[in-house]
C-alpha cells in the first residue's frame, strides 16, 4: 500500500531557531495535510494543501505541496516552547485511503 | 460543545474482559475512523466507515469490532481485551473520505 516517509523522525533545537522538516512518498497525492500533537492530545490540523507547488503559512508556520506530488514540506520560524510536540504529515489521493506518516517528533530547548 | 469527543479518556481492564471505547461528533460527518497510536508505529487505522451501517477494515482490525447504527456514533468494541492492545485510541471524522480528518482526544487504554 501507499507509505509516507517523514524526516527527520526527531529533532532538538533551540527556541528561537527555524525548523525544516519533509514528508515523501514513491506514490503521488492529491491533497497533503499537516498535523500537531501535543503531548496526551489528538492530532490538530495545522495546514491543507490542494494543489501542485502550493506554499500555505499559517502564521508562523509554512507548508509547500512538492511540485511532483510526492512530497510536501513544512518550515517553523522562530520556534518557541510551545512548538513541542508530534507533526504528522497526511496525504490524500482521490479514491484512496487517507494515509499518515510516522511522524516527526520535535523538542525546543530553552 | 460541538465536535468530536471520546469516552472514557482513561481506562484499565483486565485481559480478557470486552472493552467499549465511545465516538461522538457533532458535524453529521459521514466518514468516521478508529486509530491506534502506539510508539514506532504512527497512526494505524484500525476501521472505518463511509456511512450509518457501513463500516470496512482497515490495517489493524483483529481483535476489534465497530458497529455505526447512528451517523454521530462509531463505538470500538475490544471483545476480548489483550495486552498487546494496550495503546492509545483516536477516533476521527470527515465529511467524505477524501477531506480533512478531524481527531478526538483519545483514549488511553491499559490491559493488565
Amino acid at each position: 500500500g501507499q507509505q509516507l516517509n517523514q524526516s527527520p523522525q526527531s529533532m532538538f533545537i533551540q527556541e528561537g531557531e527555524d525548523v525544516s522538516m519533509n514528508c515523501t512518498s514513491s506514490s503521488i497525492f492529491n491533497t497533503w495535510l499537516w498535523y500537531k500533537q501535543d503531548p496526551g492530545e489528538g492530532p490538530v490540523l495545522l495546514i491543507a494543501l490542494y494543489k501542485a507547488g502550493e506554499l500555505t503559512s499559517n502564521g508562523r508556520l509554512t507548508a509547500q505541496f512538492g511540485i511532483t506530488r510526492k512530497d510536501s514540506f513544512l518550515n517553523i520560524s522562530a520556534s518557541i516552547p510551545s512548538d513541542v510536540g508530534i507533526y504528522f504529515c497526511a496525504g490524500i489521493n482521490y479514491g484512496q485511503n487517507f494515509v499518515f506518516g510516522p511522524g516527526t517528533r520535535l523538542s525546543v530547548l530553552p | 460543545d460541538a465536535g468530536i469527543t471520546q469516552s472514557p479518556r482513561y481506562k484499565i481492564t483486565e485481559t480478557g474482559r470486552q472493552v467499549t471505547l465511545m465516538c461522538h461528533q457533532t458535524w453529521s460527518h459521514s466518514y468516521m475512523f478508529w486509530y491506534r497510536q502506539d510508539l514506532g508505529h504512527g497512526l494505524r487505522l484500525i476501521y472505518y466507515s463511509a456511512a450509518a451501517d457501513i463500516t470496512d477494515k482497515g490495517e489493524v482490525p483483529d481483535g476489534y469490532v465497530v458497529s455505526r447504527s447512528k451517523t454521530e456514533n462509531f463505538p470500538l468494541t475490544l471483545e476480548s481485551a489483550t495486552r498487546s492492545q494496550t495503546s492509545v485510541y483516536f477516533c476521527a471524522s470527515s465529511a467524505t473520505g477524501e477531506e480533512t480528518q478531524y481527531f478526538g482526544p483519545g483514549t488511553r487504554l491499559l490491559v493488565l
